[in-house]
């Protein structure tokens, strides 16, 4: 596709339940980050893959959150026993590669935990 | 913990007016800076990006501007239009690392 895709773009989910959401990257782009945006804030990095390794996931807030990417494209971030803290816009990016430092972004999946 | 303007500011202009949005960081180690627009219910969209072996850089109607003596972005949005109202983020990255800070960004508003 010509852009990122993120997928659910609306998740409305019960307290408790497990949730997934998937990222598609821009295709040839083999970093793909994850963040986090709560209501009027900045971005909170979660954790990025190079290829399908994940060198860095001390964003993760939690080990309720967990991430993984198949085939160098394709990611879920999955969120287990959902809290009502977890509501937020879960952005995903893509770029080239870690030094093609350019960051392209999905529309976001919109995660509301009742 | 390291921070990038953290606060959220609004601001108003005029059409056909100049902007400039402010950012501040407290990471001295950062090795490179990005501005991102984000309208209402979008993904943040590439702006313009600048090294911090740099001072200025400048693209289509913007300008990014580096201090790092005080530790200061700016974007310089020349003769401003209504298509610019969205919310603006400077992000940074520190060397050594593939993680970036974001602030929580600046509202700029257009009046017509």
């Amino acid at each position: 596709g010509a852009g990122v895709s993120q997928s659910p773009s609306n998740k409305v989910t019960e307290k408790g339940k497990d949730v997934e959401l998937r990222c598609d990257p821009i295709s040839g782009h083999t970093a793909l980050y994850w963040y986090r945006q709560s209501l009027g804030q900045g971005l909170e990095f979660l954790i990025y893959f190079q290829g399908n390794s994940a060198p860095d996931k001390s964003g993760l807030p939690s080990d309720r959150f967990s991430a993984e990417r198949t085939g160098g494209s394709v990611s879920t971030l999955t969120i287990q026993r959902t809290q009502q803290e977890d509501s937020a816009v879960y952005l995903c990016a893509s770029s080239k590669g870690l030094a093609a430092l350019a960051q392209y972004f999905g529309p976001g999946t919109r995660l509301l935990v009742l | 913990g390291e921070s990038v303007g953290l606060h959220l500011p609004t601001l108003s202009v005029q059409e056909g007016d100049n902007s400039i949005i402010n950012c501040a960081y407290s990471n001295s180690a950062s090795d490179y800076f990005i501005w991102y627009k984000q309208e209402s219910g979008k993904g943040p969209q590439f702006i313009i990006d600048i090294r911090s072996n740099m001072d200025k850089r400048q693209g289509q109607r913007v300008t990014v501007l580096l201090n790092k003596t005080v530790k200061h972005l700016s974007l310089q949005i020349a003769a401003t239009q209504p298509g610019d109202s969205a919310v603006y983020f400077c992000a940074e990255k520190t060397s050594g690392t593939y993680k970036y800070i974001f602030g929580t960004g600046t509202r700029l508003k257009v009046l017509a």
